[in-house]
């Protein structure tokens, strides 16, 4: 059964950081590209990251760039995403979510999610 | 950067009632791009339709989509209990992923 479980948000001031971490299995992660995708609470989906299954192609939200890095460790199957500068309008649950078996132009399984509340 | 718009903000239906939800581009979307999505509360969206038209594995037949171009359609023929949820569209160009603000669909 293929599974993502993200880990890692919690409260954080303005200005700081924090790393998410998703954990694939599954399935192989390296096979499949992954994004991030972020919803703030009551609102909809907001798309943050992408990289390819190699991890040589990363591409980044306007709302994200500069501050978001998003990596990964297909030896460990888990995906990263390293958050700077932090913003309230981050806040968010962020999920991950795989890239479609049928195809790279839309996502066939998600994590359940983890929140990042960012405030003073 | 293709702008979403999803219509109507929110639909009131009765189970066994057909639903036509509607997603509009700012500008044209190849429908390979094109996918639908469902959220129930406090959990993660569910791929519904992919490719505009394709149903995603374990999808009812109940769900379907259609367009091309600007405008695309998720139907669901017969409400079920279990379809009242929020429904987003998504699209994919220039290694980019939008999706609409989303419909919500609730019992009337």
């Amino acid at each position: 059964e293929v599974q993502l479980l993200e880990s890692g948000g919690g409260l954080v001031q303005p200005g700081g950081s924090l790393r998410l971490s998703c954990a694939a299995s599954g399935f192989t992660l390296s096979s499949y590209g992954v994004s991030w995708v972020r919803q703030a609470p009551g609102k909809g989906l907001d798309w943050v990251s992408v990289i390819s299954a190699s991890g040589g192609s990363t591409y980044y939200a306007d709302s994200v760039k500069g501050r978001f890095t998003i990596s990964r460790d297909n030896s460990k199957n888990t995906l990263y995403l390293q958050m700077n500068s932090l913003r309230a309008e981050d806040t968010a649950v962020y999920y991950c979510a795989k890239r479609a078996a049928v195809g790279p132009y839309y996502f066939d399984y998600w994590g359940q999610g983890t929140l990042v509340t960012v405030s003073s | 950067e293709i702008v979403l718009t999803q219509s109507p903000g929110t639909l009131s239906l009765s189970p066994g009632e057909r639903a036509t939800l509607s997603c509009r581009a700012s500008q044209s979307v190849s429908s390979s791009y094109l996918a639908w999505y469902q959220q129930k509360p406090g959990q993660a969206p569910r791929l519904l339709i992919y490719g505009a038209s394709s149903r995603a594995t374990g999808i009812p037949d109940r769900f379907s989509g259609s367009g091309s171009g600007t405008d695309f359609t998720l139907t669901i023929s017969r409400l079920e209990p279990e379809d009242f949820a929020v429904y987003y569209c998504q699209q994919y160009g220039s290694s980019q992923y939008t999706f609409g603000q989303g419909t919500k669909l609730e019992i009337k």
